[in-house]
């Protein structure tokens, strides 16, 4: 049973508009959320992340949204870029547990000139 | 800083051989989790090692070992290879535990 998931097997944006990701969990123990990228023949980058006592964390053009009750979370990315173009992966953890990150299957985000 | 390094880069195997990768984590990074990634799975926890000592451990069978040196760096050992288990290996490493890791680029193992 996928514990974390993400929907969208692929997104395609326009550059200079807002790219969207959304990842949903249902584990209600995961109280840290990350957001990874990643590009082929490479491992994947750390982007930003939130705790789960927080709604809202931003750095730069990534913001990072989470609503507790609908077990739900997304990336913003503003204004998207052709460099943003690489898969997203959305991963959660339970802070103190033992069953390191999980993650979803990952969205292909294509940014379009 | 240096990021997080794995060697070698590209494996081929033979069914019923045995691997070891290796993982050198970022300076003063005391946590060295290993991940599985494959097409139909994704990316799974395989376990985590802390100061020498396996901490926490994946849904993985026993062909699947690792240990961890005084200066951090890590080793995994896959046994008896199977046709399955060819994956990219991405091994991550942290300052404390399991919260934000920094992964290296991944070892490419092919078993024939």
């Amino acid at each position: 049973d996928q514990q974390v998931k993400q929907n969208s097997p692929s997104l395609s944006v326009q550059e200079g508009r807002i790219s969207i990701l959304n990842c949903d969990y249902t584990n209600s123990m995961f109280d840290y959320f990350l957001w990874y990228k990643k590009y082929p023949a490479e491992g994947p980058t750390f982007l930003i992340s939130i705790s789960s006592i927080k709604d809202k964390n931003e750095d730069g053009r990534f913001t990072v949204f989470l609503n507790k009750s609908a077990k739900h979370l997304s990336l913003h990315i503003v204004p998207s870029q052709p460099g943003d173009s690489a898969v997203y992966f959305c991963a959660a953890i339970t802070t103190g547990g033992a069953d390191g990150l999980t993650f979803g299957k990952g969205t292909h985000l294509i940014i379009q000139p | 800083k240096a990021g997080v390094t794995q060697t070698p880069r590209y494996l081929i195997k033979t069914r019923g051989q045995q691997v070891t990768l290796s993982c050198s984590p970022i300076s003063g990074h005391r946590s060295v989790s290993w991940y599985q990634q494959t097409p139909g799975q994704g990316l799974q926890f395989l376990f985590e090692y802390f100061s020498e000592t396996q901490r926490n451990k994946g849904n993985f069978p026993g062909r699947f070992s690792g240990r961890q040196f005084s200066n951090s760096r890590s080793e995994m050992n896959v046994s008896t290879l199977e046709l399955g288990d060819s994956a990219l290996y991405l091994c991550a490493s942290s300052s404390q535990g399991l919260d934000t890791q920094y992964f290296g680029p991944g070892t490419r193992l092919t078993v024939l």
